[in-house]
């Protein structure tokens, strides 16, 4: 099976600076797909950025963007002009695009936003 | 918001009860999953399921049960009730493709006494 790492348990960022969320990740395939979602406190998951394999193109969406090194197996996310509504869990997934079955997570990365 | 359900939203039960966690989304997706989640922790997958009458266990070793009889319900039971149990429970699902996100619910928190 997949396993998707997250060596950050807690990170901080001030009010409307940039923060830098890692994420990396074991797999043999070459066809994949790469997610991060968000989860703020007692509030439902959503979606931020969904990046495929096998588009070297860095995915953004608006204040977020990833920088994704395939040889490297590294996914990580950047938030920029960080908000007080960024605070949340922060989980980084993969799911594999020949099976496509189950979405591998790794352990979230609390983000605090300091005023 | 994503169109997928859960009720209760929250619930404290007796140990030793049955109780059923209901899930059901207006997407028409295919595949659906529950996970288990302790506040600020990481989400264990308990089971899932392909389609209509397709399911299998995950990751983690749960005494619960589910079943799919139709595509848009994919209800979660627990025999008996114990302490260890207290937790959240997230549904969600996907389409088929590979690129389809997950969608998630708001959540059930149980919590056994």
């Amino acid at each position: 099976a997949q396993t998707v790492t997250q060596s950050q348990p807690e990170m901080s960022v001030q009010e409307a600076e940039t923060v830098t969320l890692s994420c990396t990740y074991d797999t043999s395939e070459s066809d994949y797909y790469l997610f991060w979602y968000k989860q703020p406190p007692s509030r439902q998951m959503i979606l931020v950025i969904r990046q495929e394999a096998y588009k070297q193109q860095n995915a953004t969406e608006n204040r977020f963007s990833v920088n994704f090194q395939k040889a490297a197996k590294s996914f990580s996310l950047k938030i920029s002009d960080s908000q007080l509504g960024d605070a949340a869990m922060y989980f980084c997934a993969y799911r594999s695009a020949l099976t496509g079955n189950q979405f591998y997570f790794g352990t979230g990365t609390s983000l605090t936003v300091i005023p | 918001e994503a169109d997928i359900y859960q009720t209760p939203r929250y619930l404290v039960i007796g140990t030793g009860k049955k109780i059923t966690l209901e899930c059901s989304q207006t997407m028409g997706h295919d595949k659906m999953y529950w996970y288990q989640q302790d506040p600020g922790m990481e989400l264990h997958l308990i089971h899932y399921s392909y389609g209509v009458n397709s399911t299998e266990k995950g990751d983690l070793s749960s005494e619960s049960t589910v079943s799919r009889i139709r595509t848009e319900h994919f209800p979660l039971t627990l025999e008996s009730a114990r302490p260890s149990h207290t937790s959240q429970y997230l549904c969600a699902s996907s389409g088929r493709l590979a690129g389809n996100e997950q969608y998630f619910g708001p959540g059930t928190r149980l919590t056994v006494t």
